[in-house]
């Protein structure tokens, strides 16, 4: 079946550090891979996507490059700030399925610090 | 301003009582989502829809109904069977097809009085 596994967290960082959130994932098809971001007492909005191996999603600072051949899709941030802190999600939607709901990961929670 | 809207905010629930969580879109999407977030499970699908009157148990369908009599509208019930209804409920909408984007409502926080 398909899974998504993402780093435990918390993370704690201090504002303008470099950000990584590992995420892997295992797919029967060819699946497109998304992060969301869910700020306190939200629901989730859309941070990036990619659809195909070697694409990189980018938003507001974030990027993300699909990895095929290590079945990953890691969030970076080259400087955070105390507004990033928020639980973030990736997930991943096998496209060779039909229409089928996302699955997600754990979240990993990130805390910035000024 | 197109989205989804999730009510009430908060909700109480008394021992034995149904209670139905409402979400409606006006993005004009055929598909619909319930997920269920606890603290540190990630989101848990409950059920979803691709289209007007089907539907779909999603990982964890029981002890919860839903309906889909317009595209607009998924409401969900919580009812007396699900023994453990204190949670986050999300309420997602996308276009039906491989690999879309889901958009989520604000959510609706259910607590067991």
């Amino acid at each position: 079946g398909n899974s998504v596994t993402q780093m435990e967290g918390p993370v704690t960082l201090s504002e303008e550090a470099f950000l990584t959130i590992n995420c892997t994932y295992t797919a029967t098809g060819y699946p497109s891979l998304f992060w969301y971001v869910q700020y306190p007492g939200e629901g989730l909005q859309l941070l990036l996507k990619a659809t195909k191996a070697d694409d990189k999603g980018s938003n507001k600072g974030f990027e993300a490059t699909y990895r095929k051949e290590t079945t990953s899709f890691h969030l970076e941030k080259g400087s955070v700030q105390v507004s990033d802190s928020a639980v973030y999600f990736c997930a991943l939607s096998d496209r060779g399925s039909g229409n089928t709901p996302l699955v997600f990961g754990k979240g990993t929670r990130l805390s910035v610090i000024a | 301003d197109g989205g989804i809207t999730q009510s009430p905010k908060y909700l109480f629930r008394k021992e034995g009582q149904n209670v139905t969580l409402s979400c409606e879109q006006n993005l004009n999407h055929d598909a619909m989502y319930w997920y269920r977030q606890d603290p540190g499970q990630g989101l848990r699908l409950i059920y979803y829809s691709q289209i007007v009157n089907d539907f779909q148990k999603g990982d964890i369908a029981e002890g919860y109904s839903v309906s889909r009599e317009k595209k607009e509208s998924f409401p969900l019930t919580v009812t007396s069977a699900q023994k453990n209804p204190t949670a986050f409920y999300l309420c997602a909408s996308s276009i039906v097809g491989s690999g879309e984007t889901q958009y989520f409502g604000p959510g609706t926080r259910l607590l067991v009085l």
